[in-house]
C-alpha cells in the first residue's frame, strides 16, 4: 500500500519560533490535508490542498502541495503555546483512498 | 459546520461484554464514515470504511466479527466491539465525509475504551 513519511517525528521549540514539517511519498496524491490533534481529542482539519504547487494559508499556518504531487509541507510561524499537539498529513488518491502520516508531535516552550 | 459527534466519550467495560460506540454527523450527510483506532503516541490506524446502506470494508488484520460496523443512515454509524478483551482498550475515533466536499474528513472527538 501507499506510505507517507512524515518528519520530523517530534519537535521541541521555543515560543515565537517558526516550525516546518513535511510529508513525502513514493506515490502520487491528488489531495493533501493537514490535521492537528490535541491530547484526548479527534483531529481537526487545518488546511486542504487540491492542486500541485498550491500554497494555502490559514492564519499563521501555511501549507504547500508539492509540484511532483508526492510531497507537502506545513509551516507554522511565530509559534504559541496552544500550537502544541500532533500534526498529521493525509494524502488522498483520486479514488478517495487516504493515507495518513505517523504525525509530528510539537512541543512549544514558553 | 461539519461537526461530528461521538458517544460515549469514554467507557469502561468488563472483559467479555460488548460495547457500542455511536458516530453522528450533526450538520451534513455523511456518505462515507471511517473508524480509526489510536494507541498512545501513535498514528491513526484505519479499521474500516463504510458507505451508507452498504457493508463496511475492513482493513487487513481487522476482525469483522469482532468489530461490527453499521452505517444505517446518512448521519449515523455505529461500532460495536464484541466480547471485549483488555487488548481492545484503545482510543477509537470516527470520521465522516460529505461526498459533495471532495475528500475532507471531519473527525469526532474520540471514545476512550477501557476493558477490565
Amino acid at each position: 500500500g501507499q506510505q507517507l513519511n512524515q518528519s520530523p517525528q517530534s519537535m521541541f521549540i521555543q515560543e515565537g519560533e517558526d516550525v516546518s514539517m513535511n510529508c513525502t511519498s513514493s506515490s502520487i496524491f491528488n489531495t493533501w490535508l493537514w490535521y492537528k490533534q490535541d491530547p484526548g481529542e479527534g483531529p481537526v482539519l487545518l488546511i486542504a490542498l487540491y492542486k500541485a504547487g498550491e500554497l494555502t494559508s490559514n492564519g499563521r499556518l501555511t501549507a504547500q502541495f508539492g509540484i511532483t504531487r508526492k510531497d507537502s509541507f506545513l509551516n507554522i510561524s511565530a509559534s504559541i503555546p496552544s500550537d502544541v499537539g500532533i500534526y498529521f498529513c493525509a494524502g488522498y488518491t483520486n479514488a478517495g483512498k487516504s493515507t495518513f502520516g505517523d504525525g509530528t508531535t510539537l512541543t512549544v516552550k514558553p | 459546520g461539519a461537526v461530528v459527534s461521538q458517544h460515549p466519550s469514554w467507557v469502561i467495560c468488563k472483559s467479555g461484554t460488548s460495547v457500542k460506540i455511536e458516530c453522528r454527523s450533526l450538520d451534513f450527510q455523511a456518505t462515507t464514515m471511517f473508524w480509526y483506532r489510536q494507541f498512545p503516541k501513535q498514528s491513526l490506524m484505519l479499521m474500516a470504511t463504510s458507505n451508507e446502506g452498504s457493508k463496511a470494508t475492513y482493513e487487513q488484520g481487522v476482525e469483522k466479527d469482532k468489530f461490527l460496523i453499521n452505517h444505517a443512515s446518512l448521519t449515523l454509524s455505529t461500532l460495536t466491539v464484541t466480547s471485549a478483551h483488555p487488548e481492545d482498550s484503545s482510543f477509537y475515533i470516527c470520521s465522516a465525509r460529505d461526498g459533495r466536499l471532495r475528500y475532507e474528513q471531519y473527525f469526532g472527538p474520540g471514545t476512550r475504551l477501557t476493558v477490565t
